[in-house]
């Protein structure tokens, strides 16, 4: 079965510092994806980043970047310029194929990162 | 951002009474989800749907039935809510796992609490 493992339950740092985020992940497929979904206070879930596993260049979307050790089977998020919005619950996920083109997201526990003016 | 409305966004029910969710969509996505989050846990799979009346278990499914009659939506019920269901549900819609960028996207979340 595969296992999304989040070791950070909380961070806290301040205001345009950068932060990473721990993620890893146990599996033995080839294909799959990774993703970081952010939950701010709203309880929306919101994509940040995507990872396809088969790509070796780590993603970048603005001051979000990943480090990809396919190997290791790890997965960190880097929040360059921390800002105030950054404040939420941050989940890591793994995404595998399951049935009919359908897909699964089995997401890691969650670190709630704090951002401090 | 995508075309998912959950219903009721919070419920508060007595032990033994049915619920159920409601899940609609208007991006016309073939696949739905119901995931259910609760603390320590992130966010577990439900039931899942790959199409119209196709419909099967994911990790967490006991407790809970689905139905899928219309492609927009996606219904979850609990036939006799306990309070071990007291969560917060999450459905979610995707294109295809074979299909480039096609992540999940999710609804705003239902509160949901068994007294």
């Amino acid at each position: 079965a595969q296992t999304v493992t989040q070791s950070q339950p909380e961070m806290s740092v301040q205001e345009a510092e950068t932060v990473t985020l721990s993620c890893t992940y146990d599996t033995s497929e080839n294909n799959y994806y990774l993703f970081w979904y952010k939950q701010p206070p709203s309880r929306q879930m919101i994509l940040v980043i995507r990872q396809e596993a088969y790509k070796q260049q780590n993603a970048t979307e603005n001051r979000f970047s990943v480090n990809f050790q396919k190997a290791a089977k790890s997965f960190s998020l880097k929040i360059s310029d921390s800002q105030l919005g950054d404040t939420a619950m941050y989940f890591c996920a793994f995404m595998k194929y399951i049935i009919q083109g359908a897909q699964k997201l089995v997401f890691g526990q969650g670190t709630r990162l704090t951002i401090n003016p | 951002d995508a075309g998912i409305t959950q219903s009721p966004r919070h419920k508060v029910t007595e032990t033994g009474t049915p619920v159920t969710l409601r899940c609609h969509q208007t991006e016309n996505h073939r696949y739905m989800y119901w995931y259910r989050q609760d603390p320590g846990h992130g966010l577990r799979l439900i039931h899942y749907s790959y199409g119209v009346k196709d419909t099967d278990k994911g990790e967490v499914s006991d407790g809970y039935s689905v139905s899928r009659s219309k492609t927009e939506d996606f219904l979850l019920t609990l036939e006799s809510a306990t309070s071990s269901q007291t969560s917060v549900y999450f459905c979610a819609i995707s294109e295809s796992f074979f299909k480039p960028n096609s992540p999940l996207h999710f609804g705003n979340g239902t509160r949901l609490t068994v007294t």
